[in-house]
């Protein structure tokens, strides 16, 4: 079974600030295969990142996904106050799929 | 457009059954691979249980494997969840979920989720 980390925790940060946040995977995985979703409360997941950097329908520039391997990252360019949620990665290349533990971008 | 209803949802004892179920409309429903995916109270997702478009092939979490049962009714577009001897540790939000295209694929659209208690 894929491991994903995802790093950190909790991100406090202020509305118009650059948000970074990590996903580790152990073992590595193509970047065809890593998504990321974003969870409000109270919310079902919705699909940001798929193939690592391509964005779903609908989803704003400021969004970006990159990496490869065993690192990738979901940046956020200039923080709106709707951004504020739950982030996760997940792998789906590989069964069964898997998600990373999540990290709460918090208004600071 | 896309949606996916989920209902069956409640409080009940360990050990005990429960049946969820997902109503899909707005899609091409036997053309897709389904997913259930789990939420416990402020934790992370996990997948639990997966059909293929035509109900052939089926993959559940080892966490419930032998408990739960997966099916689908593509002439009515619904997904089932067929949860026996709950425990206590089966307690989260119960999502459906649609693998976007073909195998290998991200989850583009989910349900809003029904939520299981089991509790004595």
């Amino acid at each position: 079974e894929i491991v994903l980390t995802q790093s950190p925790g909790t991100l406090s940060l202020s509305p118009g600030e650059r948000a970074t946040l990590s996903c580790r995977a152990s073992p590595s995985i193509s970047s065809t295969y890593l998504a990321w979703y974003q969870q409000k409360p109270g919310q079902a997941p919705r699909l940001l990142i798929y193939g690592a950097s391509s964005r779903a329908t609908g989803i704003p520039d400021r969004f970006s996904g990159s990496g490869s391997g065993t690192d990738f990252t979901l940046a956020i360019s200039r923080l709106e106050p709707e951004d504020f949620a739950v982030y996760y990665c997940q792998q789906y290349g590989s069964s069964p799929y898997t998600f990373g533990q999540g990290t709460k971008l918090e208004i600071k | 457009q896309v949606q996916l209803v989920e209902s069956g949802g409640g409080v009940v004892q360990p050990g005990r059954s429960l049946r969820l179920s997902c109503a899909a409309s707005g899609f091409s429903f036997n053309s897709y691979t389904l997913y259930w995916v789990r939420q416990a109270p402020v934790k992370g997702l996990e997948w639990v249980a997966a059909i293929s478009y035509d109900g052939a092939y089926k993959s559940y979490a080892d966490s419930v494997k032998g408990r739960f049962t997966i099916s689908r009714d593509n002439s009515n577009t619904s997904l089932y969840l067929q949860m026996g001897s709950l425990r206590a540790e089966d307690t989260a939000v119960y999502y459906c979920a649609r693998e976007s295209s073909g195998r290998w694929s991200p989850f583009d659209y989910w349900g809003q989720g029904t939520q299981v208690t089991v509790s004595s």
